[in-house]
């Protein structure tokens, strides 16, 4: 167990849909970051978020959304899924304010595999 | 352009057998080089985080190299097991403070047979 949670493990859905991903830091944890992992493809990243506040935005579409909340989890909102936007996504924590580059480094989740269908 | 480059693609090797897997990178200018293991499934773990100044960094049969001055990293597995069987990641980070960025390999997807 990395110490961040991922929830839920599997979501599967249909196209024009929206879903929601829910990710708890490690404690102690403050940065926040979310990845798209589609098949055969590398980690993309999408947004990090630190203390609640939006610190850095990689290609995320404009039809996903992410938040961090006062106790630290993070929400990432899919909305009018298209079948492309199957993937695993994963989230990632580290306590350090930085951004991605970040020589501390950090844990990831297990993830959340979305299939759209 | 900021790119890492990950060789070979796949690779299956017998049980208790030594391998090395390539990365190249243009990233620049750079801050560290990191390598994950990551299971099928499963979110990437770290194996080793090397920074400019570091050209070797070992974790149990896990032994990475960095050379700066061609841009290039190598991570050797020693012994392989069965456990081995993984994705390995090369990560660059352009910079060590506020903002830096990540580019991802790939990945080599490594088999290990009995």
């Amino acid at each position: 167990d990395s110490g961040v949670t991922q929830t839920p493990k599997h979501l599967i859905t249909a196209t024009g849909q929206r879903v929601t991903l829910r990710c708890s830091p490690r404690s102690g944890d403050l940065s926040v970051y979310w990845y798209q992992q589609s098949l055969d493809q590398g980690l993309q990243f999408l947004i990090q978020y630190y203390n609640g506040e939006e610190r850095a935005k990689g290609n995320i579409l404009e039809r996903f959304s992410a938040q961090q909340f006062p106790d630290l989890h993070s929400e990432l909102n899919l909305s009018s899924l298209e079948l492309g936007d199957s993937a695993l996504y994963f989230c990632a924590s580290s306590v350090a304010r930085g951004g991605q580059g970040d020589y501390y480094g950090y844990t990831f989740g297990s993830g959340t595999r979305l299939t759209v269908v | 352009k900021n790119q890492v480059e990950q060789s070979p693609q796949s690779l299956i090797i017998l049980e208790g057998k030594n391998c090395t897997l390539q990365c190249n990178y243009t990233v620049s200018p750079f801050s560290n080089l990191r390598w994950y293991k990551q299971d099928t499934g499963r979110g990437p773990v770290s194996l080793t985080i090397m920074t400019f100044s570091e050209n070797t960094k070992s974790n149990g049969r896990y032994t990475a190299t960095l050379d700066a001055d061609t841009k290039q990293s190598s991570l050797h597995i020693t012994a392989s097991q069965l456990s081995d069987s993984a994705s390995y990641i090369c990560v660059v980070s352009d910079r060590g403070s506020t903002l830096g960025r990540l580019y991802f390999g790939r990945g080599t997807q490594l088999t290990v047979w009995p």
